[in-house]
């Protein structure tokens, strides 16, 4: 099936330090999302992403949406505690299917 | 509140003893779907539903059935649980296809 690449893995920054993430796909999505799963929950959307090209805040968080369709970034700036948790991109090429990446695990030190 | 809530939160089971975990969604939304979460591989769909009565696969449907009787019920089935289907589950729900879901608490699932 499709796959997303997401990266980093994993971050260990210090609280008030700015983080970036991104995911690349060899194939176009018309949609990219990015969702956050705090420790024994479900995901939860945090920006939704439908133009190519766009860019798209929520709070300290901003996503784009690469203009090739291939690829999205998440910056979230001046770190908090409460962002520790694992993010998530995910494309979509049509109304069916979502495909996600392999997560970023964020760890901050206070 | 607008939720989607799944049943049991945590479950051992036996190889080859048949399991239902059930989903239910009531924010009146079409589109439903199962998803597995495994270390290092991210989520990955098992089957979706877009509508009533309309249920596809989705990457990874091996060992599993759904159904979709009514809209807002989309329960997993496990005829024969075997080890490998040993993992974090969630179901899903969104009003306008995959695209914005709204994601259950999980269901841990332990096949030995």
């Amino acid at each position: 099936g499709q796959q997303l690449n997401q990266s980093p893995q994993s971050m260990f920054i210090q609280e008030g330090e700015d983080v970036s993430m991104n995911c690349t796909s060899s194939s176009i999505f018309n949609t990219w999302l990015w969702y956050k799963q705090d420790p024994g929950e479900g995901p939860v959307l945090l920006i939704a992403l439908y133009k190519a090209g766009e860019l798209t805040s929520n709070g300290r968080l901003t996503a784009q949406f690469g203009i090739t369709r291939k690829d999205s970034f998440l910056n979230i700036s001046a770190s908090i505690p409460s962002d520790v948790g694992i993010y998530f991109c995910a494309g979509s090429q049509g109304a069916q299917k979502l495909v996600f990446g392999q997560g970023t695990r964020l760890t901050i030190n206070p | 509140e607008a939720q989607v809530t799944q049943n049991p939160r945590y479950l051992i089971t036996v190889t080859g003893k048949k399991l239902t975990v059930t989903c239910s969604q009531n924010m009146n939304h079409e589109y439903m779907s199962w998803y597995r979460q495994d270390p290092g591989l991210g989520l990955r769909q098992i089957y979706y539903s877009m509508n009533v009565e309309v249920t596809d696969k989705g990457d990874v449907p091996e060992g599993y059935k759904v159904s979709r009787k009514e809209k807002r019920n989309f329960p997993l089935i496990l005829e024969s649980p075997s080890p490998n289907q040993t993992s974090l589950y969630f179901c899903a729900s969104g009003q306008s296809g995959a695209y914005e879901q709204y994601f259950g608490p999980g269901t841990r699932l332990t096949v030995t």
